[in-house]
């Protein structure tokens, strides 16, 4: 069965300081990846998604970058955090285009 | 630009009460449909999807949806709501372009 795992589970960081966060899938191949933020009463914002190794489309512009070194891998990044970077991070993986998400437990990051 | 609208942001019910959450989406061409459940502490998870055929949809722990392609809607329902059903519920759409729009969200609150 596939599983999804995210890590860290918290994270408190200060402003300026630079974020790496890590999303692996497993028991698939060629996932379609997928970054979203977490906000109450906002639903889930897509950050970025990733249909192949390499491959990175953003929807939002802003202070983060993603990154697929291995198929089963997608990080998220920055190298200077700003206090609006807190909030709640979920991976997500789908199987094409058309099938539902199967998401992780989330990263809370705190941004002090 | 596609957009999916919940428009019950908090609703509190009793134990038995019967349940509906809005759902509207705009984009007119073929869709799939989700709603995700995320109950607390714990990972989203796919409630019932909408593909194609039977507008009736069926999901886990008794709770239904009904896709009508002229109302753009797709609203979920539960005859009698449980203390347990208490989470937050999100509308999802896709339309094969990898790209998946989530609602705000609906946190439902049972009493017992």
């Amino acid at each position: 069965s596939q599983t999804i795992h995210q890590w860290p589970a918290t994270l408190v960081q200060p402003v300026g300081s630079p974020l790496s966060l890590e999303c692996t899938v497993e028991g698939t191949s060629n996932p379609n990846l997928y970054w979203y933020r977490q906000a109450a009463g906002r639903g889930l914002q897509l950050l970025f998604y990733s249909v192949g190794i390499g491959q990175i489309s953003s929807e939002v512009p802003q202070n983060l970058s993603a990154s697929r070194p291995q198929d089963r891998q997608f990080i998220l990044s920055s190298k200077k955090l700003l206090l609006s970077d807190s909030g709640f991070y979920l991976c997500a993986w789908s199987q094409d285009s058309r099938n539902e998400q199967f998401f992780g437990p989330g990263t809370r990051l705190t941004v002090l | 630009a596609q957009s999916v609208s919940q428009h019950n942001h908090h609703v509190i019910l009793s134990e038995a009460a019967s349940l509906e959450l809005g759902c509207n989406y705009s984009y007119g061409g073929t869709v799939n449909l989700f709603w995700y459940v995320q109950y607390p502490g714990q990972h989203l998870q796919l409630l019932l999807k909408y593909f194609s055929g039977d507008p009736l949809v069926k999901g886990i722990k008794g709770f239904e949806a009904e896709f009508i392609k002229s109302k753009f809607s797709f609203n979920l329902r539960k005859p009698s709501v449980q203390w347990s059903d208490t989470a937050e519920y999100f509308c999802a759409v896709t339309s094969g372009t990898y790209k998946y729009i989530f609602g705000t969200g609906t946190r439902l609150k049972v009493l017992a």
